[in-house]
């Protein structure tokens, strides 16, 4: 069975940046059918996908972060990382790793999530 | 971006009450809708893809179903565990969109 753990700091100073890293168990990085992606969700708000990744190395970005946003997976460690440069406190929330279904684009399983705080 | 608009933002039940969430999109998406369940502290659990298809292991007192543009996700007699916030997200194209969120609070 799938397990999806997310890890990282859980503080980042404004204008620096969030590097989040997900390690996948129970399934391959590398599987076709699948993407592997980000999903945040600000403290008391809804849920805004950040971006997925195919094991080949296509992206898709939100467009509201994509000047800013790198996502990159590692098929020899099966982790996915997520890179968000200049960060403001409107990006601190809990941010999710998820695996998404490659014809259907639904998220299963969800990471537990770890919550990342911007602040000085 | 496909906008997806969900209705009530709250909605308060009892215990073995009939629940609907709805859910519209700003363009036509077919059936490309997913329904998630969030409860307090967790994160979010797929209960319905392509708007009508249960994923295994849910209950099948969830149910999903689509009117043109309206998109529904039923709980036939609310039980303790389902309350919860629920969301619904358009899987047609992206960028990947959801809803605001359906608080289902006990009455």
């Amino acid at each position: 069975q799938l397990q999806v753990q997310e890890s990282g700091p859980g503080l980042v100073k404004p204008s620096e940046t969030l590097s989040l890293t997900c390690t996948l168990s129970g399934d391959s990085i590398s599987s076709p059918s699948y993407y592997w992606g980000w999903i945040r969700q600000p403290p008391g708000k809804g849920l805004e996908w950040i971006g997925s990744i195919y094991y080949s190395g296509s992206t898709y970005y939100n467009p509201s972060l994509n000047s800013r946003l790198t996502i990159s997976v590692d098929t020899s460690k099966n982790q996915l990382s997520l890179k968000l440069r200049s960060v403001t406190a409107a990006d601190t929330a809990v941010y999710y790793c998820v695996r998404q279904h490659q014809l259907e684009n639904y998220f299963d399983p969800w990471g537990q999530g770890t919550l990342v705080t911007v602040s000085s | 971006d496909i906008e997806m608009t969900q209705s009530p933002s709250s909605v308060s039940a009892s215990v073995g009450d009939r629940v609907t969430i709805t859910c519209r999109a700003s363009q036509g998406i077919s059936s490309w809708l997913a329904w998630y369940q969030q409860k307090p502290g967790n994160a979010p659990k797929l209960l319905i893809y392509a708007a009508s298809s249960l994923q295994s292991g849910v209950p099948s007192r969830f149910s999903g179903s689509e009117s043109g543009a309206d998109f529904t996700l039923t709980i036939s007699s609310l039980q303790p565990e389902d309350f919860a916030t629920y969301y619904c997200q358009q899987t047609k194209s992206f960028p990947l969109t959801f809803g605001g969120g359906t608080k289902v609070e006990i009455k």
